[in-house]
């Protein structure tokens, strides 16, 4: 079965400062997508970033970007500068056996401190 | 940008009734996809339309069904309704033939508390 594994239940970050969420993910297939969402408070589901397979290169939105690790089939997130707005859940996810249906994580809980 | 739509946002029902949520998706987009996700917990694929057709079924239960309409406007119709349908409902769409990333964007979702 694929799955998508985030191992933080809950992180808490300075305002300001970096934090990084994990991802881990299973898949035998060899060219593939990758993506981040976040949900506020407000419940959307908000797409932050996505990462081709194929592209050795980490995909990098403003504040956003991604430690992508194909062998080791890890992807994370890295937030730099957080500010409050960015407490939200994270989800990873990633479209199960080159399907269409998005399979995600179980969430991590981002808390940002003023 | 144009985004998703979805309607109602809220809707209260009784157990045993019915329920019809609608999903309006981003003009163009040829694939709409739907997912349920219960309290604490995350999105869970129910079931995709590509072209008005039925492409890909998940964890949708046979009390449920659902279409893509001639417009590319999806229903989802949740018969008998059980006090464990309540969830948050998410539509989403996609540009399949134009996008093979399958990168999808959601509605705001449909809140359905069954009392």
């Amino acid at each position: 079965a694929q799955t998508v594994t985030q191992s933080q239940p809950e992180m808490s970050v300075q305002e300001a400062e970096t934090v990084t969420l994990s991802c881990t993910y299973d898949t035998s297939e060899s060219d593939y997508y990758l993506f981040w969402y976040k949900q506020p408070p407000s419940r959307q589901m908000i797409l932050v970033i996505r990462q081709e397979a194929y592209k050795q290169q980490n995909a990098t939105e403003n504040r956003f970007s991604v430690n992508f690790q194909k062998a080791a089939k890890s992807f994370s997130l890295k937030i730099s500068d957080s500010q409050l707005g960015d407490a939200a859940m994270y989800f990873c996810a990633y479209p199960q056996g080159g399907s269409e249906k998005l399979v995600f994580g179980k969430g991590t809980k981002l808390t940002v401190n003023p | 940008a144009a985004g998703v739509i979805q309607s109602p946002r809220h809707l209260i029902k009784e157990k045993r009734e019915t329920a019809t949520l609608k999903c309006y998706p981003i003009p163009r987009h040829d694939t709409v996809y739907w997912y349920q996700q219960g309290p604490g917990q995350d999105p869970q694929f129910l079931i995709s339309f590509y072209e008005k057709m039925q492409s890909d079924k998940g964890s949708i239960p046979d009390r449920f069904s659902a279409q893509q309409f001639s417009d590319y406007h999806s229903e989802l119709n949740m018969s008998s309704l059980e006090l464990g349908d309540s969830a948050l409902y998410f539509c989403a769409s996609s540009h399949r033939d134009r996008d093979s990333s399958y990168e999808q964007y959601f509605g705001p979702g449909t809140r359905l508390t069954v009392t």
